[in-house]
């Protein structure tokens, strides 16, 4: 069966420090794997997605980066964080194309709660 | 760009009764999927239920049954005989087949009360 493993679980880091929190995926190969962030209260935001190793797409203008160095581990990183950093940050991942009927769901890890101060 | 609307931020209902959370999205495309994902106090994201909109057939999982208006664009979820486990942050998503992206209205907060 397939699992996701995204950690820290929290994290609290000064304003301008650096960022990298990191996802894998065990149990299947070549998935499309995704970054979200949830602010206080709110609904996901999607930053970052990746159909395939060294392909990133980005969403949204911001201060943070995404790497998929290899085809099941997905990086979110930062040089400088911003107050306006702090969120709830969710990985997730799905099935390619291809692979049955069920690759339009998404499964989500555990997420990490980052507190920028 | 596809947009996803959920206009109730919070909803209280006593336990072993009926609850109806309210979504409306806005998009030109036909053919797309629908899901309600619950999060409880864990914030573990689970998916509930899912609906392609090529299919008339309002999805039903357990106490959870969808009513999919697909030409007035909404796509409401009923919670029935409500039980202390299912008060969690609910949440409409959207996705365009082979677009694989998951778009996200506010979310509706749930408590059940005993």
């Amino acid at each position: 069966s397939q699992t996701i493993h995204q950690w820290p679980a929290t994290l609290v880091q000064p304003v301008g420090s650096p960022l990298s929190l990191e996802c894998t995926v065990e149990g299947t190969s070549n998935p499309n794997l995704y970054w979200y962030r949830q602010a206080a209260g709110r609904g996901l935001q999607l930053l970052f997605y990746s159909v395939g190793i060294g392909q990133i797409s980005s969403e949204v203008p911001q201060n943070l980066s995404a790497s998929r160095p290899q085809d099941r581990q997905f990086i979110l990183s930062s040089k400088k964080l911003l107050l306006s950093d702090s969120g709830f940050y969710l990985c997730a991942w799905s099935l390619p194309p291809g692979q049955g009927l069920t690759r339009e769901k998404l499964f989500f890890g555990s997420g990490t709660q980052l507190s920028v101060l | 760009a596809q947009t996803v609307t959920q206009s109730q931020p919070e909803m209280s209902v006593q336990e072993a009764e009926t609850v109806t959370l309210s979504c409306t999205y806005d998009t030109s495309e036909s053919n797309y999927y629908l899901f309600w994902y619950k999060q409880p106090p864990s914030r573990q994201m689970i998916l509930v239920i899912r609906q392609e909109a090529y299919k008339q057939q309002n999805a039903t999982e357990n106490r959870f049954s969808v009513n999919f208006q697909k030409a007035a664009k909404s796509f409401s979820l009923k919670i029935s005989d409500s039980q202390l486990g299912d008060t969690a942050m609910y949440f409409c998503a959207f996705m365009i087949p082979n677009d694989y992206k998951l778009s996200f209205g506010a979310g509706t907060t749930v408590t059940v009360r005993a």
